[in-house]
């Protein structure tokens, strides 16, 4: 079974570049799967940040777009997030998850454990 | 983009009881809906995807149900691992947003 790993820095500076790698195995990153992030506040709900398929197409979040870059690294079979210009409103527990194409509507069905990130100096 | 509101947002019941959470978009999503269910400290975890359809796993006491705009997701006997908080989303079109969120407690 798919299994996803964040990795990154647990503390970031305020206008510094929140940068995290999601680690895939059990599964390619090149199949026909879509993968995204999503993020949580602590304390608060879900927020989707972002998707992503191997070619590189991209879908953003209007509200982040400006600030949001998702690549895909498919020799290591793993996809990435990059947020600038970040506040303390970017302070979140950040998930990624693979949208699963084999079903109706893309639903996540597996997520990474979650890491935190927080803005502060 | 889309809205989400669950209803409600939190509801304290028994073990054993049936529960009923609802959804509802602000425009129509088809039946291109989730539910996930988020324990502390531990990444969602989908049950219910196409509105109805069971994730493989889930115990069949969890069901959902809806179409347009109204979706529900019913527990029919709730058990003591399903005090949790439950979130919709909505897959019809980007940017996939949630609902705000519907906690069960022990009453």
């Amino acid at each position: 079974q798919v299994q996803l790993q964040e990795s990154g820095p647990g503390l970031v500076k305020p206008s510094g570049t929140l940068s995290l790698t999601c680690a895939v195995s059990g599964g390619s990153i090149s199949s026909s799967d879509w993968w995204s992030w999503v993020r949580q506040p602590p304390g608060k709900g879900l927020e989707w940040i972002g998707e992503i398929y191997h070619s590189g197409t991209t879908n953003y979040n209007p509200s982040l777009k400006s600030r949001v870059t998702m690549s895909v690294d498919k020799s290591k079979n793993q996809f990435s997030l990059r947020l600038n210009s970040v506040t303390a409103a970017d302070t979140a527990v950040y998930y990624c998850s693979r949208e699963m194409t084999s079903v109706t509507g893309n639903p996540n069905d597996f997520w990474g454990q979650g890491t935190l990130v927080t803005v502060s100096s | 983009d889309i809205q989400m509101t669950q209803s409600p947002s939190s509801l304290s019941a028994s073990v054993g009881d049936r529960v009923t959470i609802t959804c509802r978009a602000s425009q129509s999503i088809s039946t291109l809906l989730s539910w996930f269910q988020q324990k502390r400290g531990k990444a969602p975890k989908l049950l219910i995807y196409g509105a109805s359809s069971l994730q493989s796993g889930v115990p069949s006491r969890f069901s959902g149900s809806g179409s347009g705009t109204d979706f529900t997701l019913t527990i029919s006997s709730l058990q003591p691992e399903d005090f949790a908080i439950y979130y919709c989303q909505q897959s019809y079109s980007a940017p996939r947003t949630f609902g705000g969120g519907t906690t069960v407690e022990i009453k």
